[in-house]
């Protein structure tokens, strides 16, 4: 199975700064990695599908970038909506995994 | 309103069975792949399965592969997850989810959950 690790686990920000995670895949997924935004009691969202697209209706603050194994997911100026779990996901196998998610705290 | 639905869950002992079920109203689920995924409390997203339009293909992870079953019944609009040997790591809120499979591979859509409890 692929492995999917984020980093880092944890980061805490405040309003307004930019934040960038990383996810790393244990082989080469080419372009099939997605993110996904989750709060508290609430289901995961789609943010970024195919490693760089824009989910509709997602804010243009978030992009996603990479290929292969190394992608990252930036939030470039950050609202107090966005503190929530972010996880990565492959979809290059027919088995999907997750990354362990990176919880966005405020400052 | 584009909408999943899920239901079943519940609190179970270790060894028992459990079916959930998942509503899809809004759009035509036959058109569409669709999944499972699971959290368990305080922890991460686990992805459990999937199944093609047609219910011709399915895929499992290792940890529930043998003990669940995916099905879905496109005339009722449903998708289903069938578990047995249920364990305490079972445990968990499980999603449904609709697949997005032209542009990439992902979760589109997505239920609020249901949450199934196995203890004894």
């Amino acid at each position: 199975d692929i492995q999917m690790t984020q980093s880092p686990s944890s980061l805490s920000a405040s309003v307004g700064d930019r934040v960038a995670i990383t996810c790393r895949a244990s082989q080469n997924i080419i372009s099939y990695l997605n993110w996904y935004q989750q709060k508290p009691g609430e289901a995961p969202k789609l943010l970024i599908y195919s490693a760089s697209s824009l989910q509709s209706g997602v804010p243009s603050r978030f992009s996603g970038s990479g290929s292969r194994t190394d992608f990252t997911l930036t939030i470039s100026s950050l609202q107090p909506e966005d503190f929530a779990t972010y996880y990565c996901q492959q979809s290059y196998t027919s088995t999907w995994t997750f990354g362990q998610g990176t919880k966005v705290e405020i400052k | 309103e584009v909408q999943l639905v899920e239901s079943g869950g519940g609190l179970v002992q270790p060894g028992d069975s459990l079916r959930l079920s998942c509503a899809a109203s809004g759009f035509t689920i036959s058109s569409y792949w669709m999944g499972w995924v699971r959290q368990a409390p305080g922890k991460g997203l686990e992805w459990v399965a999937n199944i093609k339009q047609d219910g011709s293909e399915k895929y499992y992870a290792d940890s529930v592969k043998g003990r669940f079953t995916i099905s879905r019944d496109n005339a009722k609009k449903s998708l289903y997850l069938q578990m047995s040997s249920l364990r305490a790591e079972d445990t968990a809120v499980y999603y449904c989810a609709r697949v997005i499979a032209t542009t990439g591979w992902y979760f589109d859509l997505w239920g609020r959950g249901t949450l199934v409890t196995v203890s004894s």
